[in-house]
């Protein structure tokens, strides 16, 4: 069975803390993708990478960066946590864009 | 940034209704793809489409690419109390993106 993990389902931080979002996919996937989803506004795709080492910024790169040294791993990095970054985060893999994408069951994220 | 915009942005109806939920974009898509995403759940593909004016079949759910592969529908025949949640569509040739869903519940 194919899958995606996300480290945390529930997460509570402090403003200014430093927070790693962890995600693991088991199906030798190229593609990677961090994902924001708010109500109303879907899902905002934050960065994603489509090789070890490679990233690309989304449409909302800002207060992000990401890490991937393993395929199968790819991290996503709060520098300094804010209280606009409370929202679900989403992480995804596929072969390609045109290729089904896995996601994870999401991290809540609260930031207080 | 490729945009998709779908519409409406919530629908309810009745177990035993039809519903058709859209989504619409300015850029040509070589493909699209349809999502269904339950609370607490990531999302879960359902179908992609390829060529302009295709048409799919899920069972009770259809799925229409536009000629000009700029839009697509999703229409749903007599739903039932399981077809709520929330419909994305997603696309891109380079970095996948998705629209902001439509948001069904069937009522029983």
């Amino acid at each position: 069975d194919v899958k995606v993990t996300q480290s945390s389902r529930y997460l509570v931080k402090r403003t200014g803390e430093k927070v790693f979002l962890e995600c693991v996919q088991d199906m030798d996937h190229e593609n990677m993708f961090w994902y924001r989803q708010d109500p109303g506004l879907g899902l905002r795709l934050i960065y994603f990478s489509y090789d070890v080492k490679m990233k690309e910024k989304g449409d909302i790169p800002e207060g992000y960066s990401v890490s991937r040294e393993k395929k199968e791993r790819f991290s996503l990095i709060l520098e300094s946590a804010s209280t606009n970054q409370t929202s679900m985060y989403l992480c995804a893999s596929s072969f390609g864009t045109a290729y089904e994408a896995f996601f994870g069951q999401g991290t809540r994220l609260t930031v207080v | 940034t490729q945009l998709l915009e779908q519409s409406p942005q919530f629908l309810s109806i009745q177990e035993g209704e039809n519903l058709t939920v859209y989504c619409n974009s300015s850029s040509v898509f070589s493909s699209l793809q349809w999502y269904r995403q339950e609370p607490g759940e990531g999302p879960v593909l359902l179908v992609t489409v390829v060529t302009g004016g295709e048409v799919k079949k899920l069972k009770r759910l259809t799925f229409q690419f536009g000629d000009a592969r700029k839009d697509s529908s999703l229409h749903i025949t007599a739903a039932q109390p399981g077809d709520t949640g929330l419909y994305l569509c997603a696309g891109g040739d380079y970095k996948l993106s998705f629209g902001a869903g439509t948001t069904v519940t069937v009522r029983a």
